[in-house]
């Protein structure tokens, strides 16, 4: 069964404070692994597939690594728009329509 | 292009009640999913639809059935509605062979 573990629970940082989050996984045969972005009252926001390790992805403040057991979510000099709940989800290498087991979120409130 | 369009945003049902949520899509997926979203316990799968005419259970099925109407619709019933499924429902859709999801913005269900 696939797994994702994400930490920490919740993270305040002051505007500018660089920091990660972590994403933890088991799973049989890894597809992708998913970053997204989930305002208050909003559905998710897709923000980011990885497929191998040593990949990386960047948007903005934000960078996503990968590893063979688990995804990092850098960001860089937040700003406090960028206070939102992150999502992180793996997607296992069987079917045609591969559905995502997703994590509980890392709740982030970036501070003046 | 509207995206994925849930119906209603918010409902309240009594116990035993039925009901059920539409999801229409516009960004031509073949693949849907319905997932339910409850503090500390993440995003889980409901149900899926593969292609047009075909479903399958996800982690949670019990007490809902699913529709997939056609291309474009994919409708999630409760026969008979329980507090435990007072939650955020989202519909999501995915393109054929990539794995990122699209979702709407979610149903809010209380069950009195």
């Amino acid at each position: 069964e696939d797994q994702v573990t994400q930490s920490p629970e919740a993270l305040r940082l002051q505007e500018g404070e660089s920091s990660s989050l972590n994403c933890s996984y088991t799973v049989s045969g890894l597809r992708g692994l998913f970053w997204y972005r989930q305002d208050p009252g909003k559905g998710p926001e897709f923000l980011f597939t990885l497929y191998s390790a040593g990949e990386e992805k960047e948007k903005e403040r934000l960078k996503a690594t990968l590893t063979k057991k688990e995804s990092f979510l850098h960001i860089t000099a937040p700003k406090p728009e960028d206070s939102a709940t992150y999502l992180c989800a793996v997607q296992e290498r069987a079917g045609t329509a591969s559905k995502l087991t997703f994590g509980t979120g890392t709740r982030l409130q970036v501070t003046l | 292009n509207a995206g994925v369009t849930q119906t209603p945003k918010f409902q309240v049902l009594k116990t035993g009640q039925s009901m059920t949520l539409q999801c229409a899509q516009d960004m031509n997926h073949n693949s849907m999913y319905w997932y339910r979203q409850d503090p500390g316990m993440g995003l889980r799968l409901i149900y899926y639809s593969a292609s047009e005419g075909t479903t399958d259970k996800g982690e949670v099925p019990n007490g809902y059935n699913v529709s997939r109407l056609n291309k474009r619709e994919f409708s999630l019933r409760l026969e008979s509605a329980a507090p435990s499924q007072t939650s955020v429902y989202f519909c999501a859709g995915q393109r054929e062979y990539a794995g990122e999801l699209f979702f709407g913005e979610g149903s809010r269900l209380t069950v009195l």
